[in-house]
């Protein structure tokens, strides 16, 4: 079974700096990674997907994965107070239909 | 954006009593599932649901739990009967294809007591 940690639990960074979220998964096969935003009282809203080696960007979102590592990023640059929520870290396994989901951070971007 | 659609979005029920969770996808996806959140813990997978058929469902998907799509209307999760370790908020979700971004919605708080 497919195992998904995040770090750090909480995040607490001022408004106008980068944001930098950890992801580190189990299985080297995992085909695709994806970071949810959750704010309260929601359901997860997909972010930004990777699935090839390297890096993403879209806007402020930048996404690094190195699957020899199992390691992927997420970096939100220039935050803002609306960015504060819970970012999920999900990802997918060869051969399932499941996301597996880590435990979420809580980000919090102080004006 | 498009929008899943979590009815009710609130219930308690009395331990043993059958409940159903209904959920409206989005028009045009085509796969369906079930994630349950118990409080401070991590979303978990209970099944897809694909062509009218369950593709994949999790330990935690016990023998009490069932879903359909009945002539393309809600994706319904039933419990019969519940149990009280059956509390969590219960998130739909759908996609359009296996491997895209999933649409969740806001989730049914469901409390058994």
């Amino acid at each position: 079974q497919e195992k998904v940690q995040q770090s750090p639990e909480s995040l607490i960074v001022p408004e106008g700096a980068m944001s930098s979220l950890n992801c580190t998964f189990s299985n080297s096969a995992s085909q695709s990674i994806w970071w949810y935003q959750q704010h309260p009282g929601k359901g997860p809203e997909a972010l930004i997907s990777i699935f090839s080696n390297g890096n993403k960007k879209e806007g402020r979102l930048t996404v690094y994965l190195n699957r020899a590592s199992l390691h992927v990023s997420l970096h939100i640059r220039d935050s803002q107070p609306s960015d504060s929520a819970v970012y999920l870290c999900a990802v997918a396994s060869s051969g399932s239909w499941q996301l597996i989901f880590g435990s979420g951070t809580q980000l919090t971007v102080m004006p | 954006g498009p929008k899943v659609l979590q009815i009710p979005s609130h219930q308690i029920i009395d331990m043993g009593q059958m409940v159903t969770l209904n959920c409206d996808p989005v028009s045009n996806h085509l796969y369906f599932y079930w994630y349950k959140q118990i409080l401070g813990q991590q979303m978990e997978f209970l099944v897809n649901f694909y062509n009218g058929k369950v593709m994949e469902k999790s330990k935690l998907f016990k023998d009490q739990f069932s879903v359909e799509r009945p002539d393309g209307s809600y994706f319904t999760l039933k419990i019969q009967p519940t149990a009280l370790e059956d509390s969590a908020v219960y998130f739909c979700a759908s996609s359009p294809g296996r491997r895209s971004d999933y649409t969740f919605g806001s989730g049914t708080r469901l409390l058994v007591i």
